[in-house]
């Protein structure tokens, strides 16, 4: 039969409007949180990272956000560009250093 | 530093056909890492390996795939024989155990298509 694609969840943003991809982790022994951005025919590459001892980091135009209660990660991209667009991975690691992917968040913006 | 250096960074090869991908981890990186990510199961990690040890290669999908590191500096991942479902972009990352460094950096990818 027709093999079925992974469809992305997909967030599509206005030019200058801010965006809020959501990513929510399994493992509650996890201390290291990174989010990727995977832009087309490139490898992923990191944005930000957040330890577990923190709820909030700033970075240039990004700030993450994460609730350990509810084992929730968000990435905030301020004043998005056409230059965001991409596919938005968060990873977390637990005791390894081995981090796991989630399945991405394809984030578009419209000029 | 160059960064994670992959090649080739397009194969394509006939059904049977054994292939090689090769992979060039940034300097001084203990961890390297291969990938392979596909539109069904997104980005899968396939072997690991650390200080040019392979820690755990429960992610390689079949006996025909097969992964070396013979020194720290080069790593490949073999397919023998390939099949038109292995078709997938791989990926290889490293990263440092150090505090600083303890992200993945990736390679740019070898598109691998078995017709």
């Amino acid at each position: 039969g027709e093999s079925v694609g992974l469809h992305l969840p997909t967030l599509s943003v206005q030019e200058g409007d801010n965006s809020i991809i959501n990513c929510a982790y399994s493992n509650s022994a996890s201390d290291y949180f990174i989010w990727y951005k995977q832009e087309s025919g490139k490898g992923p590459q990191f944005i930000i990272d957040i330890r577990s001892n923190m709820d909030k980091r700033q970075g240039q135009r990004v700030t993450v956000l994460l609730n350990k209660t509810v084992k929730h990660l968000s990435l905030q991209i301020a004043a998005t560009q056409p230059g965001d667009s991409a596919v938005y991975f968060c990873a977390e690691r637990g005791g390894s250093y081995i981090p796991t992917f989630g399945r991405g968040t394809s984030l578009i913006v419209h000029p | 530093d160059a960064g994670v250096i992959q090649s080739p960074r397009h194969e394509v090869t006939e059904m049977g056909q054994e292939v090689t991908l090769r992979c060039k981890p940034i300097s001084g990186h203990d961890y390297l890492f291969w990938y392979r990510q596909t539109m069904m199961r997104g980005l899968e990690l396939l072997i690991y390996f650390n200080n040019n040890v392979p820690i755990d290669d429960s992610g390689m999908p079949e006996d025909r795939f097969s992964a070396k590191m013979p020194n720290a500096s080069f790593s490949t991942l073999k397919i023998q024989p390939s099949e038109p479902r292995d078709s997938a972009v791989y990926f290889c990352a490293s990263s440092s155990t150090g505090v600083l460094d303890t992200e993945a950096f990736f390679g740019q990818g070898t598109r691998l298509t078995v017709v």
